[in-house]
């Protein structure tokens, strides 16, 4: 089983739409909790950071960390065209030097 | 945000010949850099993690004759590509972990550099 799961997609959505990306993991060490976008041909940007469990909310966007579920969502409200890219899940343990990535999810907000 | 650059942004070379890649952390300091390669439409594949003055440690399969990396300050991390050959081509990214008191410890990405082996 991978550390962590992540759907590929695409996921296509119109602009304007409520989009949800998610991923599970199987370590219950884990504590903190990152999504990345990443435009094509360019390096991962850092989104969103949550440590534990709750919600965090940036502007459009935002994540929930779930742990009794193992379960992580990014929640991005009134998707633009912009917005099109690859969400990437990223977490690790308290020890902080290895960290595990989704395979990413290509999204599409369709004007 | 933390800041990450890397040069060059792209590069072409023959076969057989080596190229280096410089991964830097602009606005802070970086302990351990991590160094990626990421195929077209594929997630990042780690190659090995880069510590400051100490030796890198690879990941499984990842050969370390071939892939020389340096970590000679707290700034800034070098990947060298020894003996490039076409099935070097790819995507390479570096990122920098943050650290210290009041620093969310994270990574970092540099931006990536597009390597073309002819």
């Amino acid at each position: 089983q991978k550390e962590v799961e992540q759907d590929p997609g695409p996921l296509s959505v119109p602009e304007g739409a409520i989009v949800s990306l998610n991923c599970t993991y199987s370590n219950s060490a884990f504590q903190y909790f990152m999504w990345y976008r990443q435009y094509s041909r360019k390096g991962p940007e850092l989104l969103m950071y949550t440590y534990s469990s709750g919600n965090k909310e940036d502007g459009r966007f935002t994540a929930q960390v779930d742990k009794s579920s193992k379960y992580i969502s990014l929640f991005i409200r009134d998707s633009q065209p912009s917005d099109s890219a690859t969400y990437l899940c990223a977490m690790t343990s308290n020890t902080g030097n290895q960290f595990y990535f989704g395979t990413g999810t290509s999204l599409t907000v369709i004007p | 945000g933390a800041v990450v650059s890397q040069h060059p942004s792209r590069v072409i070379c023959k076969s057989g010949t080596s190229v280096k890649i410089e991964c830097r952390s602009l606005d802070f300091q970086a302990t351990t850099m991590f160094w990626y390669r990421q195929f077209p439409k594929k997630s990042l594949m780690l190659m090995a993690t880069s510590n400051e003055g100490s030796k890198a440690t690879y990941e499984q399969g990842v050969e370390k004759d071939k892939f020389l990396i340096n970590h000679a300050s707290l700034t800034l991390s070098t990947l060298t590509v020894t003996s490039a050959h076409p099935e070097d081509s790819s995507f390479y990214i570096c990122s920098a972990l943050t650290s210290g008191r009041g620093v969310q410890e994270t990574q970092y990405f540099g931006p990536g550099t597009r390597l073309l082996v002819l």
